[in-house]
């Protein structure tokens, strides 16, 4: 079992849409989470960064994490053409260095 | 611009030839890494380095792979007897010590081997 399972997509949405991405982790001891996207042949850059369980809102995007079900999602309010990437959920994990990723979802919003 | 950079943007080679890739990572950024990411997937974990120091490498790092950081500032990632299965994005990544814990990407190194 992956460490973060993530579905791929991919997923087509109108502008305008509320979006939502997920993954899951196998591991309760994980604590913090993030969110990367990617756009086509360029690196990650974060989105977002969460500790524990909650939400955490930033502009249009809100990153919710489930310790229980150990689901981690975010949204997308208000969803625009720009916002068509790869998303990427992530984790350090265990470590304190490397990050663990997903395998991303590739979101495309319609005009 | 003081982002990550990485040079090449795109090798093709053939089988068998060894190729180097290089890594600039932002100013006083202590920590660097290394990931591999394959169509389709996401990043990869393969070194990284503190300082100088290389502290960890994933056992993906096969032998044919070396990477070095020699006084600190850029990296360089070595693949001998280059193979199809080689054939990724190189992606690398750097982190101020004392930060957030976020790593900064470069925009990669595209490698497809013939």
């Amino acid at each position: 079992q992956k460490e973060v399972e993530q579905d791929p997509g991919p997923l087509s949405v109108p502008e305008g849409a509320i979006v939502s991405l997920n993954c899951t982790y196998s591991n309760s001891a994980f604590q913090y989470f993030m969110w990367y996207r990617q756009y086509s042949r360029k690196g990650p850059e974060l989105l977002m960064y969460t500790y524990s369980s909650g939400n955490k809102e930033d502009g249009r995007f809100t990153a919710q994490v489930d310790k229980s079900s150990k689901y981690i999602s975010l949204f997308i309010r208000d969803s625009q053409p720009s916002d068509s990437a790869t998303y990427l959920c992530a984790t350090p994990g265990s470590s304190a260095s490397k990050i663990i990723f997903g395998s991303g979802t590739r979101l495309s919003i319609r005009p | 611009d003081t982002g990550v950079s990485q040079d090449p943007r795109h090798k093709i080679t053939k089988r068998g030839q060894n190729v180097t890739f290089r890594c600039d990572p932002i100013s006083e950024h202590n920590r660097l890494y290394w990931y591999r990411q394959t169509l389709g997937q996401g990043p990869e974990f393969l070194t990284y380095f503190q300082n100088e120091a290389q502290l960890e490498k994933s056992r993906l790092l096969s032998d044919r792979f070396s990477a070095e950081r020699p006084k600190g500032s850029f990296s360089t990632l070595e693949i001998q007897r280059t193979e199809q299965g080689d054939s990724a994005m190189y992606l690398c990544a750097s982190e101020r010590l004392a930060g957030a814990g976020e790593q900064f990407f470069g925009p990669g190194t595209r490698l497809t081997v013939l």
